[in-house]
């Protein structure tokens, strides 16, 4: 059974420093997606990334992946208020059909 | 373009009583996935439907969960009769690829029905 672990559950942050949410998985996957969610909001698709090596940046956010390690990064860099959300990866496997497999969630909260 | 809706946005009901919820799709999706957040804990997928179809109906809980999906548009998942355990927040999701591996497969997300079972 495929699971994927994050950490950590809950990060607080001051503004301008740089931190990294991580996440593990267990088997083999096809791809690794980044989601945030603002509290009563939809989940938001951040990064999609296919294949080892991969590195997607948007902002202040990069995401990265390891498919030897199993592991994906989410490198958080000079933190501003507007990124306080709860972040989550997902993993999916041609083996599973297209659902997602869902870590328990990143609440990041930015202090001024 | 309209995103994912669902409705209720928050339903409060007692233990035994019948709670449906509707999921509108992006229009032209034909995947529809619904899923479950329950306690804080990981989101856990429930099914998944490609256009009326049900295709993988294997992450529902129990049979008094039933997942409908009219001419292949909107879903409802209905839960009778509702039990404790049952409250959590139920997302649905559509994505518009036909196969695995297909770009189009990134999944939208509604916001999601907050149900309390009391």
């Amino acid at each position: 059974e495929l699971k994927v672990e994050q950490n950590p559950l809950f990060l607080s942050m001051q503004e301008g420093k740089n931190y990294t949410i991580y996440c593990n998985y267990s088997t083999t996957s096809d791809r690794l997606y980044w989601y945030r969610q603002d509290p009563g909001k939809s989940l938001e698709s951040l990064f999609v990334l296919l294949s080892n090596g991969a590195v997607k940046q948007e902002g202040r956010l990069m995401a990265s992946l390891d498919t030897k390690a199993r592991l994906s990064t989410l490198h958080i860099t000079a933190a501003v208020h507007d990124l306080s959300a709860t972040y989550f990866c997902a993993v999916d496997m041609k083996t599973s059909g297209s659902r997602l497999t869902f870590g328990e969630g990143t609440q990041l909260t930015v202090n001024p | 373009e309209a995103g994912v809706t669902q409705f209720p946005s928050h339903s409060v009901i007692e233990k035994g009583q019948t709670v449906t919820l509707r999921c509108d799709p992006i229009s032209g999706h034909d995947n529809l996935y619904w899923y479950r957040r329950v306690m804080g804990k990981e989101i856990k997928f429930l099914l998944h439907f490609v256009k009326e179809s049900k295709q993988d109906e294997s992450g529902m809980p129990n049979n008094r969960f039933l997942a409908e999906r009219t001419g292949g548009t909107y879903s409802t998942l209905k839960v009778q009769p509702a039990e404790l355990e049952d409250s959590g927040v139920y997302f649905c999701a559509s994505s518009q690829g036909k196969r695995h591996g297909d770009s189009r497969n990134i999944q939208y997300f509604g916001a999601g029905t907050r149900l309390s079972v009391l």
